[in-house]
């Protein structure tokens, strides 16, 4: 079936400009995670949703960071007033269930570069 | 939170030869520590997992250990060829409740394999 997908791949915007990054996990899974990897190091979690509500949103750098999931399936992470530090490639990741231990099936990613 | 360390950083091997990656974390609660491979560009992907009740794990040439009381546990890739060369990061889940399945990454280690 189709796996995690991400949009847009490549992301270019100004600083102080404001983006959208898209996630479409699996049909079915419940929970969504994002995590940002910059250049050389391991992914960092940003935050993690239980259906449409954010069940840890401790990974979140600043308060210019906010992501969504109305309706439990789609995920937009949103990044107001972008700075240049903020260039990172963003992974969205989704899993069956909320509980209980389960594979995180990984996205292609957004790599977001602000200018 | 959990702190995850990964070693060595960049790991030069002779095609054939064995591979080994070591990770500790801090959290003895965790319970879950998947290995991902993630190619130049590409998404990471699960290779293996162990769970905190099984001390090792084997699927054909890569195999997981895992020792609960040092907290540490090591990726091992036997007659390694090229297509192994890629960075591989270790993971490790915290049991607190409200994490649900973060995963904490470790640095990621560079793997080359020469023919």
């Amino acid at each position: 079936g189709a796996g995690v997908s991400q949009t847009p791949s490549n992301k270019v915007t100004e600083k102080g400009k404001y983006v959208e990054l898209r996630c479409d996990p699996i049909s079915g899974h419940t929970a969504l995670y994002w995590y940002r990897q910059s250049l050389g190091q391991g992914p960092e979690f940003l935050i993690y949703f239980q259906g449409t509500g954010a069940a840890d949103d401790s990974g979140l750098p600043n308060d210019r960071f906010f992501a969504v999931r109305p309706e439990g399936s789609v995920s937009t992470l949103k990044i107001q007033r972008t700075e240049r530090g903020d260039s990172a490639v963003y992974l969205c990741a989704s899993s069956p269930l909320a509980g209980g231990v389960h594979e995180q099936y990984f996205g292609p990613g957004t790599r977001l570069t602000v200018t | 939170g959990e702190n995850v360390e990964q070693h060595p950083s960049t790991l030069s091997v002779q095609e054939g030869d064995s591979a080994v990656i070591k990770c500790t974390y801090s959290d003895s609660a965790s319970n879950y520590f998947p290995w991902y491979k993630q190619e130049l560009g590409k998404r990471p992907q699960l290779i293996i997992d162990i769970r905190s009740n099984v001390g090792e794990k084997k699927d054909q040439r890569i195999a997981v250990t895992l020792n609960k009381t040092a907290k540490h546990f090591s990726l091992h890739i036997t007659e390694t060829q090229p297509e192994d060369s890629a960075v591989y990061f270790c993971a490790a889940r915290s049991m607190i409740k409200a994490a649900g399945n973060k995963l904490t990454f470790g640095g990621g280690t560079r793997v080359l394999v020469k023919p």
